[in-house]
């Protein structure tokens, strides 16, 4: 099994929608993180969070909110999507004490 | 605002060629990585290089530091076509994360 999962895959709605996107890990990693690319600006950080009472707004966090209800698991909302939230979202996780970050397989999230 | 900025944004080589791509970045950093996304998937952990080394190896890949310049260079050393792939460079905002990610260099080798 993939030590990072995200769910759904693809998500296709509409605006004005409420969606909620998930990631689980079975890494046992502090941190994790939520991020966002678009064709040709790279990956932009969205939040972050280094334990399960700290939350951190990341580069882009407007339109966006997220909960960490356990270690493991780490999601984000939108709690209004609208067509220019539409991209592929990236969960990861790192270590305390460690650089590297793992990603999940990605969210592709389209809104029409 | 993004760090680092990656360099080509496009690279085509055939197979066996080596293929070189460059990071620069603005601020002082403790460590630089590097990453590979292959085609709508999940970035992988290529490499990391501290600030106090010049030059680090694996397998085929070397990956130099250049702090006074703020750059770093990856040369993937007789590309295969698996190699396609984009090519990421990234640094932590502060400390050791989170990281902020360049544009990405996207690889194509042809067989």
């Amino acid at each position: 099994d993939a030590d990072v999962t995200q769910t759904p895959r693809n998500r296709i709605t509409k605006t004005g929608k409420r969606i909620m996107l998930e990631c689980s890990q079975t890494k046992g990693h502090d941190r994790m993180y939520w991020y966002r690319q678009d064709p040709g600006l790279g990956l932009r950080l969205i939040y972050y969070s280094f334990d399960v009472k700290d939350i951190n707004k990341g580069e882009i966090s407007d339109g966006y909110s997220v909960s960490r209800q356990a270690q493991a698991k780490f999601s984000l909302s939108l709690e209004s999507a609208i067509p220019n939230q539409t991209a592929l979202y990236f969960c990861a996780t790192s270590d305390r004490g460690q650089v590297e970050q793992y990603f999940g397989p990605g969210t592709r999230l389209t809104v029409t | 605002s993004q760090q680092g900025e990656e360099d080509p944004q496009a690279l085509s080589i055939q197979e066996g060629e080596n293929a070189t791509m460059n990071c620069s970045y603005k601020t002082s950093i403790n460590n630089l990585q590097w990453y590979r996304q292959n085609s709508g998937r999940g970035l992988v952990h290529l490499i990391l290089i501290r600030s106090n080394e010049r030059e680090k190896h694996s397998g085929r890949l070397r990956v130099t530091l250049d702090t006074s310049k703020k750059s770093s260079s990856l040369l993937i050393t007789a590309s295969r076509a698996a190699d396609t792939a984009s090519y990421f460079c990234a640094q932590p905002i502060s400390g050791n994360t989170p990281l902020v990610f360049g544009k990405g260099t996207r690889l194509s080798v042809i067989a």
